[in-house]
C-alpha cells in the first residue's frame, strides 16, 4: 500500500522560509515522479512543483518559480520542498501526491495516484 | 499556466446523469491523452477517479465516465447517487512534468 506522509508545516511571517518533508512508502521511490499540489483555503486544487525519479527534471508553476524548490533524496524515500519569499497568498494545505503510474503491461499514465494527508502552510502578513 | 475551465455547480436528483465540463487549450487537453479527474470530499484529499480521459482506477464506480474532444474533457456522472455530493476537479498534463488543474466544480444532489 503506497503512503505518502508530510510533515514541516506551520506558521511563518511573510518574507519567511519553511521545508515541507513527504516520506513515501509503499512502491520504488526513485522509479517514479513527485508532485507537490496545494489548495488555498476554500479554493481549488493548485500544481506547484513537479521532480522526475532520478531528479534530473523539476519544474515548477510561475506563481511559486524562484521562490520554491522541489528536490529529493531516494536514499530516504522524501521529497522536499523548500519555500522561501513566503507570501500571504501562499497559504494553503501541500499535499505530496505520486506523480505517474505503470499498469501490469508497463504502460505508464500521468495522475496523481496517490495523495497525503496534506500540511498546512499559514503565512501571516 | 490558466486553469481549466470548469463550471463551478451542476446538481441533479438521484439516478440522474450529469456532466461536468473542463475547457482547456491546445497546449494540455487538447495535446495529450493525459487527463484525469478527481473528487474531494470536505476535509479529505482528492482522489482520482479517472485518468487517461476514460480510464477507471480499481475500485470507482462504473457510473463515473469520461471523454474528451478536442480541448475539452467532459465527466459524467450516471446514476447520481447521493455519496457523489463533493467537489470534481479536472486536471491535464503539460509536457515536462507539469500539470494544470481545473477551477473545480461542486455536485449537489437535490
Amino acid at each position: 500500500e503506497v503512503q505518502l506522509v508530510e510533515s514541516g508545516g506551520g506558521l511563518q511571517q511573510a518574507g519567511g522560509s519553511l521545508r515541507l518533508s513527504c516520506e513515501a512508502s509503499g512502491f520504488t521511490f526513485s522509479n517514479l515522479g513527485m508532485s507537490w499540489v496545494r489548495q488555498a483555503p476554500g479554493k481549488g486544487l493548485e500544481w506547484v512543483s513537479s521532480i522526475s525519479g532520478d531528479g534530473r527534471s523539476t519544474d515548477h508553476a510561475d506563481s511559486v518559480k524562484g521562490r520554491f524548490t522541489i528536490s529529493r533524496d531516494n536514499s530516504r524515500n522524501t521529497v522536499y520542498l523548500q519555500m522561501n519569499s513566503l507570501r500571504a497568498e501562499d497559504t494553503a494545505v501541500y499535499y505530496c501526491a505520486k506523480a505517474g503510474l505503470y499498469d501490469v503491461n508497463g504502460y505508464f499514465s500521468w495522475l496523481f495516484d496517490s495523495w497525503g494527508q496534506g500540511a498546512l502552510v499559514t503565512v501571516s502578513s | 499556466q490558466s486553469a481549466l475551465t470548469q463550471p463551478r455547480s451542476v446538481s441533479g436528483s438521484p439516478e440522474q446523469s450529469v456532466t461536468i465540463s473542463c475547457t482547456g487549450t491546445i497546449s494540455n487537453v487538447g495535446d495529450w491523452d493525459y487527463v484525469s479527474w478527481y473528487q474531494q470530499k470536505p476535509g479529505k484529499a482528492p482522489k482520482v477517479i479517472i485518468y487517461d480521459v476514460s480510464k477507471r482506477p480499481s475500485g470507482v464506480p462504473d457510473r463515473f465516465s469520461g471523454s474528451k474532444s478536442g480541448n475539452t474533457a467532459s465527466l459524467t456522472i450516471s446514476g447520481l447517487q447521493a455519496e457523489d455530493e463533493a467537489d470534481y476537479f479536472c486536471c491535464s498534463y503539460g509536457g515536462s512534468y507539469t500539470f494544470v488543474f481545473g477551477t473545480g466544480t461542486k455536485v449537489t444532489v437535490l
